[in-house]
């Protein structure tokens, strides 16, 4: 069965501190992992998409990594900004699977910063 | 002003009833997908389309109907057979149903059930 493991499930840091978010996954055939931010009550805002060849992807204070032979991807946030308190989603998606790409969500990881 | 839009963004039934959220987007994207989000948990996939007049069921598609008539609509239908179908739920839409594209998700609309 596909899973995605994140980690921590929450955290708090103090506003300009840097931090690092974990994914862990077993999906099979590796297709795509994507990082998404998600402000409460709010959709998934995309940061950003990786395939199997690449193995790290910016986007402004964001940083994404891929380790696709250990399964484990990283999020890290430069400078925090209040404005980054959010929930951080890993989404692997496995396929094609009968023409289509399935993807599996993590449970999120809950941001917190303060000033 | 290009996006996905969900209406309404609260929605509450009594239950029995059967209710449909809306799911417009004018991307001119081909696929479309409904999520349901519950507290602690990942995105769960209900249904998704990859072209008009064509969807598929995701993984927890019991209690749930689709229509795709429209490239830009995409109704998810909460029937009276969902158990539990308070929830946030999610629209999506992306260009293709492929590689790397980019899903562009809705508001969001939270449906309780009383």
């Amino acid at each position: 069965k596909n899973q995605v493991e994140q980690s921590p499930q929450s955290l708090i840091i103090l506003e300009g501190k840097n931090c690092t978010l974990q994914c862990n996954y077993t999906v099979s055939p590796f297709s795509n992992l994507r990082w998404y931010k998600q402000d409460t009550g709010r959709g998934p805002v995309s940061l950003t998409i990786m395939t199997f060849s690449e193995n790290t992807k910016s986007n402004g204070r964001y940083t994404a990594t891929l380790d696709a032979d250990t399964k484990q991807s990283s999020l890290h946030i430069t400078a925090s900004q209040l404005s980054d308190s959010a929930s951080y989603i890993c989404v692997v998606s496995a396929g094609p699977a009968g023409g289509s790409y399935i993807p599996t969500f993590g449970r999120g990881t809950s941001l917190i910063v303060h000033p | 002003d290009g996006g996905i839009t969900q209406s309404p963004k609260y929605l509450f039934r009594k239950e029995g009833q059967n209710v449909t959220l809306s799911c417009e987007q004018n991307l001119n994207h081909d696929a479309m997908y409904w999520y349901r989000q519950d507290p602690g948990q990942g995105l769960r996939l209900i249904y998704y389309s990859q072209i008009v007049n064509d969807f598929q069921k995701g993984d927890i598609a019991e209690g749930y109907s689709v229509s795709r008539e429209k490239k830009e609509s995409f109704p998810l239908t909460v029937t009276s057979a969902q158990k539990n179908p308070t929830a946030f739920y999610l629209c999506a839409s992306s260009i293709a149903d492929g590689l790397a594209y980019e899903q562009y998700f809705g508001p969001g609309t939270r449906l309780t059930v009383t």
